[in-house]
């Protein structure tokens, strides 16, 4: 079945630390990225998305991700977190030529420290 | 430009009863799509909506269900409810069907 795999599910870490959460999907062919964050009491909001060309995408608040096409992978990266930092993230991804909708993986609860 | 809004923010019914929630998307969005939070499944899919049209439908069933207007805003009914149906409803909104989606802050729905 089609899915999305975030095999990280906690992640505790102290301030500064860098942080990699993992992400791979089983599409096959063009597949268009997302990572989302929840931050507790909040609503859903987009960091960073990856639709073609440079596969390092920059996005808000320090956060990047990397599109391995071969590797079928679409990681979170940030060189040094914060306690604001603390938050659900769930990466996502959508075919945009066989179908449009957003598959989410179960997300991964990122815990930082002071 | 207002963001995605869903009324109403809470909603609190009883084994059997049935329920609708909507879901006004930003001015000039086009898709809106819906999905059902909760701690065990996480975000899934429920449906996805364009110009009026269902393209998409998760693997939900047939009590879930839900229809766009021709202003864009969205509804979606669960009949029959079960326990099993409390979660977070997120509303999210596009211009397109494969542009980035904005969500709205979701309708928490408890089943008693």
């Amino acid at each position: 079945a089609q899915s999305v795999s975030q095999h990280n599910h906690h992640v505790i870490l102290s301030e500064a630390a860098s942080l990699e959460l993992g992400c791979n999907y089983s599409y096959g062919g063009t597949v268009n990225l997302f990572w989302y964050v929840q931050y507790p009491g909040q609503h859903l909001q987009l960091l960073l998305k990856y639709f073609s060309g440079d596969p390092l995408v920059k996005g808000i608040k320090g956060f990047e991700a990397e599109f391995i096409k071969s590797k079928f992978s679409f990681n979170l990266r940030k060189p040094s977190v914060q306690w604001s930092d603390t938050a659900e993230y769930f990466c996502a991804v959508n075919r945009p030529l066989d179908t449009d909708k957003l598959i989410f993986g179960t997300g991964t609860r990122l815990q930082v420290f002071p | 430009k207002a963001g995605v809004t869903q009324t109403p923010r809470y909603l609190i019914k009883t084994r059997g009863q049935q329920v609708t929630l909507s879901c006004s998307p930003i001015s000039g969005h086009r898709s809106v799509s819906w999905y059902q939070q909760t701690p065990g499944q996480g975000l899934q899919f429920l449906f996805e909506y364009f110009s009026e049209t269902q393209r998409n439908k998760g693997n939900f069933p047939g009590r879930f269900s839900g229809r766009q207007f021709s202003n864009s805003r969205s509804e979606m009914n669960v009949s029959t409810l079960e326990l099993g149906d409390s979660a977070l409803y997120l509303c999210a909104s596009g211009p397109e069907l494969e542009d980035e989606q904005f969500f709205g802050p979701g309708t928490r729905l408890t089943v008693l």
